[in-house]
């Protein structure tokens, strides 16, 4: 499984843009970039997935460079319910597994 | 409407009881898992099933026993419970779409906070 570095924790206020990288200098051609919220007290729930390039949905975007030893998920204009933990994750498509790190506790003020 | 529903929601027990987490998807999904989230917030995976199949097993005591009885259902038993044992436990489930092209989100439970004391 490939190894994740995301930072430990970023602060951010309201109506900010919020941008978390992820390393993954050891991906497989063959796998997937995810990313997870948690709240507190709740479980995790699937934000975004990309393979390469650029995808969009209603929630985030997630930016995949060339190499893909790296991504950025980029939540736009943040709000105070946006605080929570993001997870990057990395395998492959028919991998269970999903290997969780220890996340970036994104914190929005006001 | 809850997709993923465990029961129940907070446990607390006495070291060496043993107990059970019920856990039930309405989404059609073919896979379910069990995950642990340690008092450091690691979350990792303990067993999935897929159509009432054992398909991982992670290291994990064997006093922890997973059953499904059903693809909607997947049940965790914990046997002679440890301190060590306390901690929040996730269900959670995916559908079974290989050749999609995509790999799999999955959809987690509320969460059960165990509490061994």
């Amino acid at each position: 499984l490939a190894k994740t570095t995301q930072p430990i924790s970023m602060d951010s206020y309201e109506g900010q843009e919020v941008n978390i990288t992820c390393s993954h200098n050891n991906i497989a051609t063959n796998d997937y970039i995810t990313w997870y919220q948690q709240f507190p007290s709740q479980g995790p729930r699937f934000i975004i997935q990309g393979y390469k390039t650029k995808v969009t949905n209603e929630v985030a975007s997630l930016f995949i460079p060339a190499d893909r030893k790296s991504s950025t998920l980029s939540l736009p204009r943040v709000s105070l319910s946006d605080t929570a933990v993001y997870y990057c994750l990395v395998g492959a498509r028919n991998d269970y597994k999903l290997s969780f790190g220890a996340g970036t506790t994104v914190t929005v003020r006001a | 409407d809850t997709a993923v529903s465990q029961t129940p929601k907070y446990l607390v027990t006495q070291m060496g009881n043993d107990k059970s987490i019920k856990c039930e998807q309405n989404l059609g999904h073919d896979t379910m898992y069990w995950y642990k989230q340690d008092s450091k917030k690691f979350l990792k995976i303990m067993f999935s099933y897929n159509n009432k199949e054992l398909i991982i097993n992670e290291t994990v005591p064997n006093r922890f026993s997973p059953k499904s009885p059903d693809k909607a259902h997947l049940n965790l038993h914990i046997n002679s419970l440890e301190l060590g044992d306390s901690a929040v436990y996730f269900c959670a489930s995916s559908p079974h779409s290989l050749g999609q092209g995509r790999r799999d989100e999955q959809y987690f439970g509320p969460g059960t906070r165990l509490t061994v004391t």
